[in-house]
């Protein structure tokens, strides 16, 4: 069964309105959480890295204050897009560190429209 | 810097053909390579990896060599079956837990 679960699979919501996109550790603790998101024929592009009771980290040109990332638990990440554009359409999906194995586990990853 | 380029889609194959999905990469030091799989409605999961050069990952009767000397990781199948169509994704991750991922190619197998 699924490790790791995101939710909305896909949203649609009108330009100018925030949506939160949910990244929940099933079977594990997460310290470290990642968020990633693809443009059409582009690839997966990590956005920041989400660090449980921390602020989150982000790559170069993302803007933190639109894509507000709170990892307030060992299992659960929000990314929250506020104030969104039609150019923020695209597919975010997140994925978990188990540091136990060594390994990363998906999410089902979540599309967003605005229109 | 770190990239990846994959070969673009869609590809669309008859069942029991032979698969290639072309897979290079650009590192700075010595990366590990991956194929993820996304089949519809579900996560990315890992299918196979190579962490080293000369390396071979196999799963699901996929196959991909590390090949240092030609920076590629490309993804074999020799029979591909209708239940493989899903969309394939290179990666590299040096150090750390970043990904570097290609484009994705979207595959579809016809019976």
């Amino acid at each position: 069964g699924a490790v790791v679960s995101q939710h909305p699979s896909w949203v649609i919501c009108k330009s100018g309105t925030s949506v939160k996109i949910e990244c929940r550790s099933l079977d594990f603790q997460a310290t470290t959480m990642f968020w990633y998101r693809q443009f059409p024929k582009q690839s997966l592009m990590l956005m920041a890295t989400s660090n449980e009771g921390s602020k989150a980290t982000y790559e170069q040109g993302v803007e933190k204050d639109k894509f507000l990332i709170n990892h307030a638990s060992l299992t659960l990440s929000t990314l929250t897009v506020t104030s969104a554009h039609p150019e923020d359409s695209s597919f975010y999906i997140c994925s978990v560190w188990a540091s136990s194995g060594n390994t990363i586990y998906f999410g089902e990853g979540s599309w967003l429209t605005v229109v | 810097g770190n990239s990846v380029t994959q070969m673009e889609g869609p590809v669309t194959l008859s069942e029991e053909a032979f698969l290639t999905i072309n897979c290079t990469y650009t590192a700075t030091g010595y990366p590990s390579l991956f194929w993820y799989v996304q089949y519809p409605g579900e996560g990315l999961q890992l299918l196979l990896k190579a962490t080293k050069a000369d390396d071979k990952g196999s799963n699901k009767g996929f196959e991909a060599t590390y090949r240092k000397e030609t920076t590629s990781f490309h993804l074999e199948k020799g029979s591909v079956q209708v239940s493989d169509s899903a969309v394939y994704f290179c990666a590299l991750r040096e150090t750390g837990n970043q990904f570097y991922f290609g484009t994705g190619t979207s595959l579809t197998v016809i019976p």
